[in-house]
């Protein structure tokens, strides 16, 4: 089944302690990314990649990282968490096409006391 | 830069009745328009797309059509069903962004249909 799948769905962490939210793809989709959902904004990019060892910030980059070893994974590193990155994350995948669609994880809700 | 201004919700409707969701967009280049739908507790879906000017996009019984004169993209359904509740969201990606053809969201509709 073609799907991006995400790890852990759901996390509480405190004050600076360092995670990874991991994300996945099994389409070969060169294209990936990562959003964040708060209310009453939709959703925001953070970082994107166009392939392997190939990524570039979005809108709201401050406080995450990225990496993009493998064409199927592109974890997001939050080195030292602050409570206004709680929200709700997406990793999205899609093809090289530029009018393709853009595939869904199923969400990491991340906490941050 | 580019964004996408959507109905505010949350929006509450009867069985079978018609809905319409409102969505504009503004854009520097040649955007395709997208609705997509989240589903509690799930990823966002798309439901259907159009790539340029007048093309109808369509998907489960949900339209919308690719308005450039009017900048819009209102998505409608003539008769809403109880599983329909869901969170829906208009988005838009430039194709003149070249090398990164992220979405551009708007804040979303909550809908919620009573029997």
């Amino acid at each position: 089944e073609a799907q991006v799948t995400q790890n852990p769905r759901y996390l509480i962490t405190v004050t600076g302690k360092k995670l990874t939210v991991t994300c996945s793809q099994n389409m070969n989709h060169e294209y990936m990314s990562w959003y964040r959902q708060d209310p009453g904004l939709g959703l925001r990019q953070i970082y994107y990649s166009m392939n392997v060892e190939v990524t570039d910030k979005g809108d709201v980059p401050e406080g995450y990282k990225v990496s993009r070893k493998e064409k199927r994974n592109f974890p997001l590193i939050l080195e030292s968490p602050s409570p206004n990155q709680t929200s709700l994350y997406f990793c999205a995948s899609r093809t090289g096409g530029r009018t393709d669609t853009q595939y869904f994880g199923p969400g990491t809700r991340l906490t941050v006391l | 830069g580019n964004s996408v201004t959507q109905m505010e919700g949350p929006v509450t409707l009867s069985e079978e009745a018609f809905l319409t969701i409102n969505c504009t967009y503004t854009a520097t280049g040649y955007p395709s328009l997208f609705w997509y739908v989240q589903y509690p507790g799930e990823g966002l879906q798309l439901l259907l797309k159009a790539t340029k000017a007048d093309d109808k996009g369509s998907n489960k019984g949900f339209e919308a059509t690719y308005r450039k004169e009017t900048t819009s993209f209102h998505l409608e359904k003539g008769s809403v069903q109880v599983s329909d509740s869901a969170v829906y969201f208009c988005a838009l990606s430039d194709l003149s962004n070249f090398g990164n053809e992220k979405l551009t969201f708007g804040t979303g509709t909550r809908l919620t249909i009573i029997p």
